[in-house]
């Protein structure tokens, strides 16, 4: 089985400081592990993913994440957060031939001015 | 990264109506697409995966006579709710995901269709 876990359900930041927001993943083989963002009554943009290579991963809008295989973590980071930046934040896992992804809760980020 | 449409992106229906709504790949070819329904503040409930040419398969607890999902070719699908009821109402986003290439490893999503049902 495949699952994930985003702890926290709304993650509050000052315009300007450094985001984060954590996820945990469990998957019996290699994972594949993807972020993505969500604005309001809109579909989810993909941000980045870990397939294989170097841990450290950087995407679209200055986020990257880092994969970590002995904690089983791929938290999401971004140096610098705009107030552009809130929105629900996904993270996903798919096993290695399993055509499925399953996602975290979600996190609602919200960058304060 | 790899674009998917979604049409329309609102619609209102009465009771007892059937709503199609259309997924497109447009710039790679999907071998395998997804529908999924998201209510308010949750996360998405994965209603099926369709492979081109194949019957869809779905999950459990989704009724197949009532979601029709069609993968008639490598850039479309369709989903049909039939004899739409108010409970149907919900945000419905479809995904896709590419035979090589681009799009290969990634599911991208469309924008979404709000459907409300009288």
């Amino acid at each position: 089985a495949q699952s994930v876990a985003q702890p926290e359900d709304q993650v509050n930041v000052a315009e300007g400081n450094p985001l984060t927001v954590k996820c945990t993943y469990s998957v019996s083989g290699n994972p594949y592990l993807f972020w993505y963002v969500q604005y309001p009554n809109r579909g989810l943009q993909f941000l980045l993913k870990y397939i294989t290579g170097d841990n450290l991963v950087k995407g679209s809008y200055g986020f990257e994440a880092e994969f970590n295989k002995s904690q089983t973590s791929f938290h999401l980071k971004k140096p610098s957060a705009l107030v552009s930046d809130s929105a629900l934040y996904f993270c996903a896992v798919r096993d290695y031939g399993n055509n499925r992804l399953a996602f975290g809760k979600g996190n609602q980020v919200v960058v304060i001015p | 990264g790899a674009v998917v449409s979604q049409h329309p992106s609102r619609v209102i229906c009465k009771s007892g109506t059937s709503v199609k709504i259309e997924c497109r790949s447009l710039d790679f070819q999907a071998t395998t697409m997804f529908w999924y329904r998201q209510f308010p503040k949750k996360s998405l409930m994965l209603m099926a995966t369709s492979n081109e040419g194949s019957k869809a398969t779905y999950e459990q607890g989704v009724e197949k006579d009532k979601f029709l999902i069609n993968h008639a070719s490598l850039t479309l699908s369709t989903l049909t709710v039939t004899s739409a009821h108010p409970e149907d109402s919900s945000f419905y986003i479809c995904s896709a995901r590419g035979t090589s290439g681009r799009g290969t490893d990634t599911q991208y999503f469309g924008p979404g269709t709000r459907l409300t049902v009288l």
